[in-house]
């Protein structure tokens, strides 16, 4: 069964630039997420789909921060414009159900100069 | 907001020793997830539990969820180099009826030959 597909592995922008991330979810599974890694943290949740619905995005900082999952499989992150802090690993996750085992993609790691 | 803290935040073991991390919160967790992630790669899931007091091994790894549901633990026996990496724990909460998994800060373990 493949697994989390995320691309691209590494991007460098420079801040005031715009990035996407993509995301392709284990077949089937219903509930996506895009979490946010800083350096020396764990995962913060940005996101949560169910379907092509989104049910969380409280932590989502919406000024510059878009996703979107139209057809309740592939997802984009879409950061607009970029911050030096904004650098960071972005993980997307799915899982079956809300309540089902996560399991990760191997991530983007943003740099933003 | 909630908050997970680990402990201990780093360790340095010797190989073929036991290891003890631990996961602690004033919430309470409906699903407990234990995660091991390798530098620039994303998480993978060890071992999931679902009940206050279930205690559940993956070969030389055993985790337990607390009976408070306040926390959780987890075991490393007859360490190897291989194991290093950082690992995080990660609890499910509900808000406003809205599930979504927390996670914790890491255990960062490094095992010297």
């Amino acid at each position: 069964e493949a697994g989390v597909a995320q691309s691209p592995r590494y991007k460098i922008i420079e801040k005031r630039q715009s990035v996407a991330f993509w995301c392709n979810p284990i077949s089937g599974h219903a509930t996506l997420y895009w979490y946010q890694q800083i350096l020396g943290q764990g995962p913060k949740l940005l996101i949560q789909f169910q379907n092509n619905g989104v049910v969380d995005d409280s932590q989502l900082p919406k000024d510059r921060f878009s996703a979107e999952r139209l057809k309740g499989v592939d997802s984009t992150l879409k950061i607009q414009p970029a911050k030096l802090e904004d650098s960071a690993v972005y993980l997307c996750a799915s899982s079956s159900r809300v309540v089902e085992k996560l399991f990760f993609g191997s991530g983007t790691q943003l740099s933003v100069l | 907001g909630q908050q997970l803290n680990q402990s201990p935040q780093s360790m340095f073991i010797q190989e073929g020793e036991d290891v003890s991390m631990n996961c602690t919160s004033s919430s309470i967790f409906n699903t407990w997830l234990w995660y091991k992630q390798d530098p620039g790669e994303g998480p993978v899931l060890l071992i999931a539990l679902y009940k206050a007091g279930e205690l559940t091994s993956n070969g030389r790894l055993t985790a337990q969820f607390g009976i408070t549901r306040k926390d959780s633990f987890l075991n490393i026996s007859a360490s190897i180099p291989s194991d290093v990496g950082i690992y995080f724990c990660a609890g499910l909460v509900t808000t406003s009826g809205t599930y979504k998994y927390i996670f914790g800060t890491g255990t960062r373990l490094k095992v010297l030959a």
